[in-house]
């Protein structure tokens, strides 16, 4: 089936810095989005990308939604131990409407 | 609910029995998921329901799994003769069909199998 390449797999980072992961396909997406899991709960929605090229805030979060609909960054600028959780890129499938494809996650720890 | 609600939150069995995991989504939602996060790795998607239609049964990954789901409300994910690989976080989430805004997940069902 369609996968996801995510990277980085775990970023370990003083509080302050900024934060850059992506993802990568071979395949063509509808949709990106961009969830945040922390210890014990399901995954949050962050970010939602609809169009390619689109490029969305959320507070100190960006992402894009790449040209080719292959891939999308999410950008975190001055980190707080709060952003600490596991973060997953995903996409929604063309062919199979609603049917969303994960990325494997990045782990962000936060030293303070 | 205002949320995706999934009983129980814990579960431990023992190995060969059958365990079934429950999901509330939310209301007016007419699509639902399952997915299964192993410790420390991804989300894989294990099946898909979408109002009457039949249910994507794809991701499921053995005839031990079984899901229903009652119209569009409460769905069930069965395992039956559980494994120790069948240990994981089970996770459900839901979503409005049209314009796609993501999912709502639940916080899951630990599933321990010793």
């Amino acid at each position: 089936g369609q996968q996801l390449n995510q990277s980085p797999q775990s970023m370990f980072i003083q509080e302050g810095e900024d934060v850059s992961m992506n993802c990568t396909s071979s395949s063509i997406f509808n949709t990106w989005l961009w969830y945040k899991q922390e210890p014990g709960e399901g995954p949050v929605l962050l970010i939602a990308l609809y169009k390619a090229g689109e490029l969305t805030s959320n507070g100190r979060l960006t992402a894009q939604f790449g040209i080719t609909r292959k891939d999308s960054f999410l950008n975190i600028s001055a980190s707080i131990p709060s952003d600490v959780g596991i973060y997953f890129c995903a996409a929604e499938e063309v062919e199979y409407g609603n049917k969303l494809v994960f990325g494997a996650g990045t782990i962000l720890r936060v030293k303070s | 609910g205002a949320g995706v609600s999934q009983s129980p939150s814990n579960k431990v069995t023992e190995k060969g029995k059958d365990v079934e995991l429950r999901c509330d989504p939310i209301s007016g939602h007419t699509a639902l998921y399952w997915y299964r996060q192993r410790l420390g790795q991804g989300l894989e998607f294990l099946i898909y329901f979408q109002g009457n239609s039949a249910p994507d049964k794809s991701g499921l990954p053995s005839d031990r799994f079984s899901a229903e789901r009652t119209g569009e409300s409460v769905s069930t994910l069965t395992i039956q003769r559980t494994q120790q690989e069948d240990s994981a976080v089970y996770l459900c989430a839901s979503s409005l069909v049209g314009r796609f805004y993501g999912y709502t997940f639940g916080s899951g069902t630990r599933l321990t199998v010793v």
